[in-house]
């Protein structure tokens, strides 16, 4: 198994474009969430999903989206971006809401982005 | 102020030695993780506790709730586990995983 794969690995982005971070599980797990971490600082929570077709807002949201069509994917979108959402971007994604010791969180390698 | 504190911040440690990092939180939990991100950036979860203690190999991780404090031990510590520890805590309330509320981590560079 793949587990969690995110792509692309780096990004150099100008102020205001936008783009796509990919995210993809193959564990057929239903809770998948998106997480970005500062130097210094702990990871955040963005946006989250419980299951196809449902998503919600986490710590810090503002100016990222989110979709959730199938089980399997959950793409991040960045629009408009600025120097503050320079940061490294982690999905996850766990089988239960509550994660266990039998039911992990499982993390993709990160996406390093760079906005100048 | 953070609410998940984990102390010390940087650790360096010659191999075979043991270590322990700590996590203390001001708020109630239900729940924390252990989770080791690798000098490449990948992060693994490493323990979940509610209670008491666990073990894998040589990795150790207790808790106790109501002083509000984690450990994590490594004994006879090897390069290898060269990485940042993060530990992540899940409030009271009840929550899942969307309510984690992570360290800042603990880097720990084991020499040979």
């Amino acid at each position: 198994n793949a587990g969690v794969t995110q792509t692309p690995k780096f990004r150099i982005l100008k102020i205001g474009q936008s783009m796509t971070l990919q995210c993809t599980q193959d564990m057929n797990h239903n809770y998948m969430y998106w997480y970005r971490q500062d130097p210094g600082m702990g990871l955040k929570l963005i946006y989250y999903s419980v299951g196809a077709g449902i998503t919600d807002k986490g710590e810090v949201p503002n100016g990222y989206n989110v979709s959730r069509s199938t089980t399997e994917d959950f793409p991040l979108r960045l629009e408009l971006a600025a120097p503050s959402q320079t940061s490294v971007y982690f999905c996850a994604s766990s089988y239960r809401r509550e994660s266990s010791y039998n039911s992990p969180l499982h993390f993709g390698n990160g996406t390093r982005l760079t906005v100048t | 102020k953070n609410e998940v504190e984990q102390s010390p911040q940087n650790l360096t440690a010659q191999e075979g030695e043991f270590i322990t990092i700590n996590c203390s939180y001001s708020v109630g939990i239900s729940a924390l993780h252990w989770l080791q991100q690798h000098p490449g950036g990948g992060i693994v979860s490493l323990f979940m506790l509610s209670s008491g203690k666990k073990k894998h190999g040589r990795l150790i991780a207790t808790i106790n709730i109501q002083e509000k404090h984690s450990s994590l031990h490594i004994t006879a510590s090897h390069p290898r586990d060269s990485a940042v520890y993060i530990c992540a805590a899940i409030p009271i309330p009840q929550g899942g995983s969307e309510k984690l509320v992570f360290g800042k981590g603990t880097k720990l560079t084991v020499n040979p």
